[in-house]
């Protein structure tokens, strides 16, 4: 069975922080890891990553995979209010189309 | 723009009655869409796999007798809710593989149930 595993569950920080937020998982036959962020309507996309060690970076949020441990983080620098939300990892497999989810992380970020 | 729609984005129904969802691809075929469902401060649990002009594959757990999947057109999946109770009150939501390969899933924008 799939296996999508968060850390940290929630997280309060100040604007202006720095955050790491981790993504660990089993699956067979993987395709892609996928990180999306919740506000209160469906998931929007943020980004996809297929190979290990390549950087995706879209203004203050970038993304890498470790293919060998499995292992992915998203970092969200100089953090707005605006970042509050959920953020959801969430794993394909070849071939299946559908996505495993993990169980989220829950960013605060204070004023 | 969107390019799968939900409707109803959000309903309120009694106890015992159907409540009916739709998901709709646009301006593209969906042969297959997933439905999720997510309860608060919780992550998206996939319930079932909808195919156009077959039966729905359902995950472990979800009974399909009290969540109806039809998908009879290449455009359109419904998901009814039979018989509700307010246990199945959650936030489900709809979305269909995009046509370009190696991309992520197209959701709808979720609809959010209660039953009372």
């Amino acid at each position: 069975e799939d296996k999508v595993v968060q850390s940290p569950l929630s997280l309060v920080v100040h604007e202006g922080d720095t955050v790491t937020l981790n993504c660990s998982y089993e699956v067979t036959n993987f395709r892609s890891l996928l990180w999306y962020k919740q506000e209160k309507k469906a998931p929007t996309f943020l980004f996809m990553l297929t190979s290990s060690g390549i950087e995706k970076k879209s203004g203050r949020l970038s993304s890498i995979l470790d293919k060998k441990e499995l292992f992915s983080i998203l970092n969200i620098t100089a953090t707005q209010t605006g970042d509050s939300a959920i953020y959801l990892c969430a794993v394909d497999r070849a071939n299946a189309g559908k996505s495993t989810f993990g169980d989220g992380t829950t960013l605060t970020v204070k004023p | 723009g969107a390019v799968v729609s939900q409707h109803p984005s959000w309903v309120i129904c009694k106890s015992g009655t159907s409540v009916k969802i739709e998901c709709r691809s646009l301006d593209f075929q969906a042969t297959t869409m997933f439905w999720y469902r997510q309860f608060p401060k919780q992550s998206l649990m996939l319930m079932a796999t909808s195919n156009e002009g077959s039966k729905a594959t359902y995950e472990q757990g979800v009974e399909k007798d009290k969540f109806l999947i039809n998908h009879a057109s290449l455009t359109l999946s419904t998901l009814t809710v039979t018989s509700a109770h307010p246990e199945d009150s959650s936030f489900y939501i709809c979305s269909a593989p995009s046509r370009w390969p190696n991309s992520p899933l197209h959701f709808g924008n979720g609809t959010r149930l209660t039953v009372t």
